[in-house]
């Protein structure tokens, strides 16, 4: 079990650029989810998939966010014509359904310039 | 709305002493579930214990308890024999039934002093 991992780990880029990260769960995982984490907050829930299926999305992720997960294993959060504002860390996370518990990984740490 | 509330933003406590960090929580569902995650500087967030709000019994973990009081929507976190290697960012955590969607509050960062 090698654990949630995201890439990358840094990213800098300038305002009005798009970015993408990419999130892979935990193997046998079929849920998997995204956060948002400003300095000196808790993380702030963006959306999750089950398998394949995008089930719930925050108001947060306005339309310029657009996540995807489609063979239902790796996701990929797409971010375009970046703001300062979306500097942050992006977390993700995966767990099992019908155990409740979420296993996050290290996070993208995105620097909009 | 779902909201977690954790008052204390810093606290310290010596080595091997126990130290008790508080959350308050706001949910309109019978069916939820709650967490205490913690983030080591420059780490993953990890989970440290989790309570189910139909049991009764609180939940323990080797050195952390918590004590769940759910008429007064209240879940503190309990760190007996305080370790050097628990300085972290601790959030709570508070999960509806009927969502996937965890809602943290804005962490409390502890230092175990030696």
């Amino acid at each position: 079990d090698t654990g949630v991992s995201q890439d990358p780990r840094h990213k800098i880029t300038k305002r009005g650029q798009n970015v993408t990260f990419r999130c892979d769960p935990i193997s046998e995982h079929n849920r998997l989810y995204w956060y948002r984490q400003t300095l000196g907050q808790g993380p702030e829930f963006l959306t999750y998939f089950q398998n394949e299926a995008q089930l719930e999305k925050s108001r947060l992720l306005s339309d310029r966010f657009s996540a995807e997960r489609p063979k239902g294993s790796f996701s990929t959060l797409e971010i375009q014509r970046t703001e300062q504002g979306d500097s942050a860390m992006y977390l993700c996370a995966s767990s099992l359904e019908g155990t409740g518990t979420q296993y996050f990984g290290p996070g993208t740490r995105l620097t909009v310039l | 709305a779902q909201t977690v509330t954790q008052s204390q933003p810093e606290m310290s406590v010596q080595e091997a002493e126990t130290v008790t960090l508080s959350c308050t929580y706001d949910t309109s569902e019978s069916n939820y579930y709650l967490f205490w995650y913690k983030q080591p500087p420059s780490r993953q967030m990890i989970l440290v214990i989790r309570q189910e709000a139909y049991k009764q019994q609180n939940a323990t973990e080797n050195r952390f308890s918590v004590n769940f009081q759910k008429a007064a929507k209240s879940f503190s976190l309990k760190i007996s024999d305080s370790q050097l290697g628990d300085t972290a960012m601790y959030f709570c955590a508070s999960r509806q039934g009927g969502s996937e969607k965890l809602v943290f509050g804005k962490g409390t960062k502890l230092t175990v002093n030696p």
